[in-house]
């Protein structure tokens, strides 16, 4: 099963600024997923990451905010734009762990916004 | 309504019993069910997938899956402490687009 490298692990940010997260893949996928988890919350999917196409974003979650790239099937960045402190949340991107046996996870960012 | 419910718990069970996890969901077109475990400070972690009704069992774990009722459970026999954890029902909705739609989440508690 695919096995992905995230990061950064955590970070601190001052609000107003930008963060980008990576994650890589060691094996080829169609689609990549960047999910949300707020303290205390569950996942919240943002958007779909397609390789040679725009993302395609959750009711909530917008392009400006949340820009996304996918420049070839084994890799994707997540920035979150312009931050505050709500978006102080562990960020995740998941890809299909086999054919329809699941999906695995990246380890996650942990953002503070101070 | 949300589409994947779950009971946030905390379920308390003693080690060596049976911790039953309960999960429902909205979307009729549903066709694949997923268990998440996650530790806290970690990223979620699959323990199992159903598909079909009925049960599935893999070691210590079985899922069931009611799809005429939109349940499905997971039985944790002979719970550890080590099975602490908050585990998370996952549900692909309809249209086939890969995505993975979660419940909040039921704290278990394993005590010793």
């Amino acid at each position: 099963s695919a096995v992905i490298s995230q990061k950064p692990s955590r970070d601190i940010c001052q609000r107003g600024t930008s963060l980008t997260i990576q994650c890589q893949v060691d094996s080829q996928v169609t689609m990549m997923f960047w999910y949300r988890q707020q303290p205390g919350q569950s996942l919240t999917l943002i958007a779909t990451a397609n390789q040679g196409s725009e993302a395609t974003y959750e009711s909530g979650f917008v392009i400006d905010k949340f820009p996304i790239s996918r420049p070839n099937l084994t890799f994707s960045t997540l920035t979150v734009s312009n931050m505050s402190p709500e978006d102080s949340s562990i960020y995740l991107c998941s890809v299909p762990k086999d054919a329809n046996y699941g999906y695995t996870f990246g380890s996650g960012t942990r953002l503070t916004v101070v | 309504q949300k589409e994947v419910e779950q009971n946030s718990g905390p379920l308390s069970v003693p080690e060596g019993a049976i911790a039953s996890l309960n999960c429902t969901y909205s979307d009729r077109g549903s066709q694949s069910f997923f268990w998440y475990r996650q530790y806290s400070g970690k990223s979620p972690e699959l323990i199992m997938s159903i598909y079909s009704n009925g049960d599935k069992e893999d070691g210590r774990f079985t899922a069931q899956l009611n799809k005429a009722s939109q349940y499905v459970s997971l039985l944790i026999r002979d719970s550890q402490p080590s099975d602490s954890a908050t585990y998370l029902c996952a549900v692909t909705p309809s249209g086939n687009t890969g995505k993975l739609i979660f419940g909040q989440g039921t704290t278990l508690q394993v005590k010793p």
